[in-house]
């Protein structure tokens, strides 16, 4: 079964601290990793993806740290601000087919 | 990225009545997806929805449940059916950018309760 599985389930950091947020996923045709976040009340909004032919994706604060061999991805949120509270999901799929989403992590930024 | 329309953003309903769920794009698309994201959880896929063809439904999603309409490469339709209480969610259409674009975009939602 297509799976990814997301951790952790809430999370709270301080202000101006690191944000790290983990998924692993289990099928290898997966080959586009997406992050999402989403506010209350309204969907989720692309915040950044990567494809395996690099390791790494950085955008601003955000960053993605992608590990093919150990099929493990994360998304690093540098200098989280309260604005960045929210939920965020990792997903994955191949290329041009259907998301599968983790669970998602409950993010709080403490100011 | 694609901009997407949903109607209507919230609804309350009672139990055995149906409510359609408009997704409108702003340019022409292949694929458009409905999900449900039930309070708290995480988003499930109901059905992938082709212009022209059937829709194709996940397990645990049926037609009768969730009749799906496609008419054009920027339209479709989600019809909840029958609605009873455990239907409460959000819905949510999405789409996939073109090629080399911006991934998947989706709309703002569908926040249904049923009573």
């Amino acid at each position: 079964q297509q799976q990814v599985k997301q951790s952790p389930q809430s999370l709270i950091v301080q202000k101006g601290g690191i944000s790290i947020i983990n998924c692993a996923y289990e099928n290898t045709a997966f080959d586009y990793f997406p992050w999402y976040q989403q506010f209350p009340g309204k969907g989720p909004a692309l915040l950044i993806a990567i494809r395996p032919d690099v390791s790494e994706k950085k955008e601003g604060r955000f960053t993605i740290s992608f590990n093919k061999s150990a099929k493990q991805f994360s998304l690093h949120i540098m200098d989280s601000q309260p604005g960045d509270s929210a939920t965020y999901f990792c997903a994955a799929s191949p290329w041009g087919n259907k998301l599968v989403f983790g669970a998602g992590t409950i993010l709080r930024v403490k100011s | 990225s694609a901009v997407i329309s949903q109607k209507p953003s919230r609804d309350i309903c009672q139990r055995g009545t149906s409510l359609t769920i408009q997704c409108q794009v702003d340019s022409q698309v292949t694929m458009m997806f409905w999900y449900r994201q039930q309070p708290g959880q995480s988003l499930t896929l109901i059905a992938t929805a082709n212009q022209g063809s059937e829709a194709t439904y996940e397990s645990g999603f049926v037609i009768d449940k969730f009749p799906i309409s496609r008419p054009n490469l920027t339209f479709s339709t989600l019809t909840v059916s029958n609605m009873s209480p455990e239907d409460s969610s959000i819905y949510l259409c999405s789409v996939q950018a073109p090629q080399g674009g911006n991934g998947y975009t989706f709309g703002s939602g569908t926040r249904l309760t049923v009573v």
